[in-house]
């Protein structure tokens, strides 16, 4: 089977950076992507990693340590607009399938 | 910029019924799936579909459920006889590579489904 942990909710205050935490237990294992999804909205891509390392795009990195199991978001020089949910997911045992964790609701205060 | 549309965008239907759910995916792309989320839980996986054939499907997508590509571009859900359960926000998703590359989905706005 696959799971994935993320935190349920966070809270930080505008210009802050927050980091947002997925470990996963899956029997594939071949990336790991992050979704942002606005209150009502379709869940918009992020970033991919498939190799350990950090990947950098904008304001938003993302890492991965494959041996770990652990992935995360980090967002930087946060705006009001950040405030959504983070889904991580994984594209597990099968290539073309991937599986979402239950999302990290992100508050952003002023 | 190319996008994902769906319909209807909100459907109420009685428990029993059939209800279709439709789809234009973007139109390059290959790969498409269905994911239904329920108020405030996660994105779960239903089906993936490629070269007019299903390619993987989740537990969830029993013999009540069935997706259809019957044109070039429409990819549709059918859920057969309705439950209560099936109340969820319902998101097709498109994706040019599948398997190669990142595998970006492009999801639309999704299809709100409430079983009375």
């Amino acid at each position: 089977g696959q799971s994935l942990e993320q935190p349920s909710e966070v809270t930080a205050v505008e210009g802050a950076i927050v980091q947002i935490n997925c470990t996963y237990q899956t029997s594939g294992f071949y990336g790991l992507s992050w979704y942002q999804q606005h209150d009502g909205g379709a869940p918009t891509f992020l970033s991919y990693n498939a190799l350990d390392g950090l990947e950098e795009t904008g304001r938003f990195s993302s890492f991965l340590s494959r041996s770990d199991s652990y992935g995360y978001l980090l967002l930087q020089e946060l705006q009001m607009k950040d405030s959504a949910s983070y889904f991580c997911a994984v594209r597990g045992d099968n290539f073309n399938k991937f599986y979402f964790g239950s999302g990290t609701k992100l508050n952003v205060k002023p | 910029e190319p996008e994902v549309t769906q319909t209807p965008s909100h459907q109420v239907t009685q428990m029993g019924q059939e209800v279709i759910l439709r789809c234009v995916p973007i139109s390059n792309h290959l790969y498409f799936y269905w994911y239904r989320q329920i108020l405030g839980q996660k994105v779960e996986f239903l089906v993936s579909f490629y070269n007019n054939e299903i390619s993987e499907k989740s537990e969830i997508f029993d013999d009540q459920f069935s997706v259809e590509r019957p044109d070039g571009s429409n990819f549709t859900l059918k859920i057969r006889s309705t439950k209560l359960e099936d109340s969820a926000m319902y998101f097709c998703a498109s994706s040019e590579l599948g398997g190669r590359g990142t595998g970006e989905l492009f999801f639309g706005e999704g299809s709100r489904l409430t079983v009375l």
